[in-house]
């Protein structure tokens, strides 16, 4: 199957910092990715779709200018968590599409002190 | 967005049992899949379901895509313990830009 990779797999960083992570479809190439956040022993909670080339649709209750999202080609997409605080903590997830197939990065889990 | 139904909740069976998992749907879909997340890890694509009716297999698992093609169910035969994870079921319509989720089936086997 196709291979989505994800970076980083974990990170921690203080409070008011910005954090990037990458997603990338490693061979196949993806006009829409898909960005997720999960909270333990829940299920996935999509926060935007990312579409090359054009810009994100973000679900409700999803600050855009909290999470910036990237989508400059078609095997890249990138989520920038700005200014992150200790309640932006969490796993986050991305995946992209590929013939009605999502396929899943293996999670960045975020910490934030 | 909307989830799916997806039951039980969580599941707790003894090694070498046989597990069944469902998905229920209001609307209909194109597409099913069946996933499964380890702890710390993304979810894992276990089998992947295209026509209503569909019976599909993948080792000790099983799929089918219900008739009406708004459910799908999922069945592991003869459980081991490297089964414990947490399985989603997932469905989408023909554009496979808007996936739907199952809200997790947490299975735990005890040795």
């Amino acid at each position: 199957g196709a291979v989505v990779s994800q970076h980083p797999s974990w990170v921690i960083c203080k409070s008011g910092t910005s954090v990037k992570i990458e997603c990338r479809s490693l061979d196949f190439q993806a006009t829409t990715m898909f960005w997720y956040r999960q909270f333990p022993k829940q299920s996935l909670m999509l926060m935007a779709t990312s579409n090359e080339g054009s810009k994100a649709t973000y679900e409700q209750g999803v600050e855009k200018d909290k999470f910036l999202i990237n989508h400059a080609s078609l095997t890249l997409s990138t989520l920038t968590v700005t200014s992150a605080h200790p309640e932006d903590s969490s796993f986050y997830i991305c995946s992209a599409s590929e013939e009605n197939i999502q396929y899943f990065g293996a999670g960045t889990r975020l910490s934030v002190l | 967005g909307q989830q799916l139904n997806q039951s039980p909740q969580s599941m707790f069976i003894q090694e070498g049992e046989d597990v069944s998992m469902n998905c229920t749907s209001s609307s209909i879909f194109n597409t099913w899949l069946w996933y499964k997340q380890d702890p710390g890890e993304g979810p894992v694509l276990l089998i992947a379901l295209y026509k209503a009716g569909e019976l599909t297999s993948n080792g000790r698992l099983t799929a089918q895509f219900g008739i009406t093609r708004k459910d799908s169910f999922l069945n592991i035969s003869a459980s081991i313990p490297s089964d414990v994870g947490i399985y989603f079921c997932a469905a989408t319509s023909n554009t496979g830009n808007q996936f739907y989720f199952g809200t997790g089936t947490s299975l735990t086997v005890i040795p």
